[in-house]
């Protein structure tokens, strides 16, 4: 599945504790994204890279921080965990070979109690 | 910002029947359109795209067309089987060099045997 693994797979944490999720990619590719996704919203972008260092902002990104400060790891950081986030979070990458095509990490189910 | 909407968000036929998801989009730009196929539990994985520069494009019992004058794009899944039971999401593509994609709602599949 395109090289992209996501860890851990299932978190529960509490209120106000920090969180980071991670996304590893094998194949190299210079975009990566952060989702998440809750029903009745479908795949809602948090934060987008792309390249090292090179990050910019999705269209939920309030309460959210990314880092890359490599090729294949794209962190997502909940500073504070709050109950609004309890959700699944989907890494993907963007590969082949026109570009646009978006791959999809197993995803993370993040239940913040 | 693009905005990508989807219908239905439900829709139920029956075994070897057809089945048509529709989408519209609002920026005239978006060049690229993909679907993705989303099993219960599973991470969503493309099934089929289509770029601007085509009509339509089909893959063995799945087929998209493209109206970009009416700025809409369809699925269409023929001889449905149960196995085709998942939600289907449609997505545009942002212009900027972002890569970036926007996802619409989604539509729950089921199909009777």
């Amino acid at each position: 599945d395109a090289g992209i693994t996501q860890s851990p797979r299932h978190k529960v944490t509490e209120t106000g504790t920090p969180v980071t999720l991670r996304c590893h990619q094998t194949e190299n590719h210079r975009y990566m994204y952060w989702y998440r996704q809750d029903p009745g919203h479908g795949l809602r972008l948090i934060h987008y890279s792309y390249g090292v260092k090179d990050t910019d902002k999705g269209e939920v990104s309030d309460g959210y921080s990314v880092s890359r400060s490599k090729t294949e790891d794209f962190l997502l950081t909940l500073e504070s965990a709050t109950s609004s986030q309890t959700s699944v979070y989907f890494c993907a990458i963007n590969g082949g070979t026109s570009h646009n095509e978006q791959f999809f990490g197993p995803g993370t189910r993040l239940t913040v109690l | 910002g693009e905005n990508v909407e989807q219908h239905p968000s439900t829709l139920s036929v029956q075994e070897g029947d057809s089945a048509v998801i529709k989408c519209t989009y609002s920026d005239s730009a978006s060049n690229y359109f993909p679907w993705y196929k989303q099993e219960l539990g599973k991470r969503p994985q493309l099934i089929i795209d289509i770029r601007s520069n085509v009509g339509e494009k089909k893959d063995q019992r799945i087929a998209v067309t493209l109206n970009k004058t009416a700025k809409h794009f369809s699925l269409h899944i023929t001889e449905t089987q149960p196995e085709d039971s998942a939600v289907y999401f449609c997505a545009a593509s942002l212009q900027g060099g972002s890569e970036k994609l926007v996802f619409g709602k989604g539509t729950k599949l089921t199909v009777n045997p």
